[in-house]
């Protein structure tokens, strides 16, 4: 079945610190890859997408993340959290014209 | 350019009543998804439209149901309101090409009593 997995529920890193979020998805080909961001009671915002081409990608706010087809793996990093990075994020894929399928999201909390 | 729009943002509705969410997208935008949002089964497609046609379907019952626009806005509704209907329901927006990304609106929380 196509899925999408986040592994760590909740992660806490201190400010300053370098930071990954850790996403394997389950689907026959390469998909379309993305990581949204959200805040207590608002929408999702992109952070990046992953289409093709290179496999390291830059997103806004600082953070990237790095498709590994090999592990079916696309790992969010950020080697300096800010306070205000705090925020549930979200994995997803999907194909051309089908439904994003998320994974159940990870938790940051920031730590002075 | 403004994003997508949802309205109302927050509704309180009882059981066994029926609710209306609307959504504007992206000026340009033809394709809109639903979601929902619950803390225990996550982030959950509902239905995408493109043109006043629906694309794709999730697993959710006959009580969900959508329409859109010849502008584009697209409504969601649910009929006889249960309490597990209670979330946040949101909205996506993808431009007319098949290789882009989704933009999602604030959304509206629904709390059914």
């Amino acid at each position: 079945a196509q899925s999408v997995t986040q592994p760590d529920i909740h992660i806490t890193v201190s400010e300053g610190a370098s930071l990954e979020l850790r996403c394997n998805y389950s689907y026959g080909a390469t998909p379309y890859l993305f990581w949204y961001v959200q805040s207590p009671g608002q929408g999702l915002q992109l952070l990046l997408k992953y289409f093709s081409g290179d496999t390291l990608v830059q997103g806004i706010k600082g953070f990237e993340a790095e498709f590994k087809r090999s592990q079916s793996s696309f790992n969010l990093r950020k080697p300096s959290v800010h306070w205000s990075d705090a925020a549930e994020y979200f994995c997803a894929f999907n194909q051309a014209g089908t439904a994003l399928i998320f994974g159940k999201g990870t938790t940051l909390s920031v730590s002075s | 350019k403004a994003g997508v729009t949802q309205t109302p943002r927050y509704l309180i509705k009882t059981r066994g009543q029926q609710v209306t969410l609307s959504c504007s997208p992206i000026s340009g935008h033809r394709s809109v998804s639903w979601y929902q949002q619950t803390p225990g089964q996550g982030l959950q497609f509902l239905f995408e439209y493109f043109s006043e046609t629906q694309r794709n379907k999730g697993n959710f019952p006959g009580r969900f149901s959508g329409r859109q626009f010849s502008n584009s806005r697209s409504e969601m509704n649910v009929s006889t309101l249960e309490l597990g209907d209670s979330a946040l329901y949101l909205c996506a927006s993808r431009g007319t090409s098949m290789n882009t990304e989704a933009f999602f609106g604030q959304g509206t929380r629904l709390t059914v009593v």
